[in-house]
């Protein structure tokens, strides 16, 4: 089946430094990637929807100059929170839509869990 | 309003009972329904896509009435292993495949 790895699974970092999450899918290209984050006890929320080969199109109120998102390749997409606050401390999965699959089926990654400190 | 809804629970039952959860989403424009499966600390997994017509797979059957924009999941014979987050899903019309997600219903199966 269709396999999404993120790395890394867990990360702590100190306020004002950068992380950078990466999302693969590891047996199919994916032309479009989505990046979610989730609180605890909260849904799912769309950051944002990366295209291959262009620019990310951002949610309403995600800073796209704070969460820098590059699809460079069919099988990767990563996830840069730029000096990050102890804010954005949360779970963020990101999933991926095999190009050419007429349904809208995503695979999910296993999640990142960001602790800022 | 939400765009999704659900009641959170959590819906606390024993084994082998029936359980049903609510979805209502807001925007008619919905195109395409699922349920979800979000085990704790872990990423959601698809559980079953929902059709007009209705749909069951093994002990959990999806029902969607579009004209009161309501979803709903009915687990028969709950197994321990059911206890988890059910998410409720809905995709637009015309948004590229975009997932709007409820915000969860709990469920915990005792023995």
């Amino acid at each position: 089946g269709a396999v999404v790895s993120q790395h890394p699974s867990r990360v702590i970092c100190k306020s004002g430094t950068s992380v950078k999450i990466e999302c693969r899918s590891l047996d199919f290209q994916a032309t479009t990637m989505f990046w979610y984050r989730q609180f605890p006890k909260q849904s799912l929320m769309l950051m944002a929807t990366s295209n291959e080969g262009s620019k990310a199109t951002y949610e309403q109120g995600v800073e796209k100059d704070k969460f820098l998102i590059n699809h460079a390749s069919l099988t990767l997409s990563t996830l840069t929170v730029t000096s990050a606050h102890p804010e954005d401390s949360s779970f963020y999965i990101c999933s991926a839509h095999a190009t050419g699959d007429s349904s809208y089926e995503q695979y999910f990654g296993p999640g990142t869990r960001l602790t800022v400190t | 309003r939400k765009e999704v809804e659900q009641d959170p629970g959590p819906f606390n039952v024993p084994e082998g009972a029936t359980v049903a959860f609510n979805c209502t989403y807001s925007n008619s424009a919905s195109q395409s329904f699922f349920w979800y499966r979000q085990d704790c600390r872990k990423e959601p997994k698809l559980l079953m896509s929902v059709y007009s017509s209705g749909n069951e797979d093994g002990r959990f059957t999806a029902q969607l009435n579009r004209a009161s924009q309501y979803i709903s999941l009915l687990i028969r014979d709950s197994k321990l292993s059911d206890s988890a987050t059910y998410l409720c899903v809905v995709t637009l019309y015309n948004q590229g495949g975009k997932l709007i997600f409820g915000q969860g219903t709990e469920l915990s199966v005792k023995p």
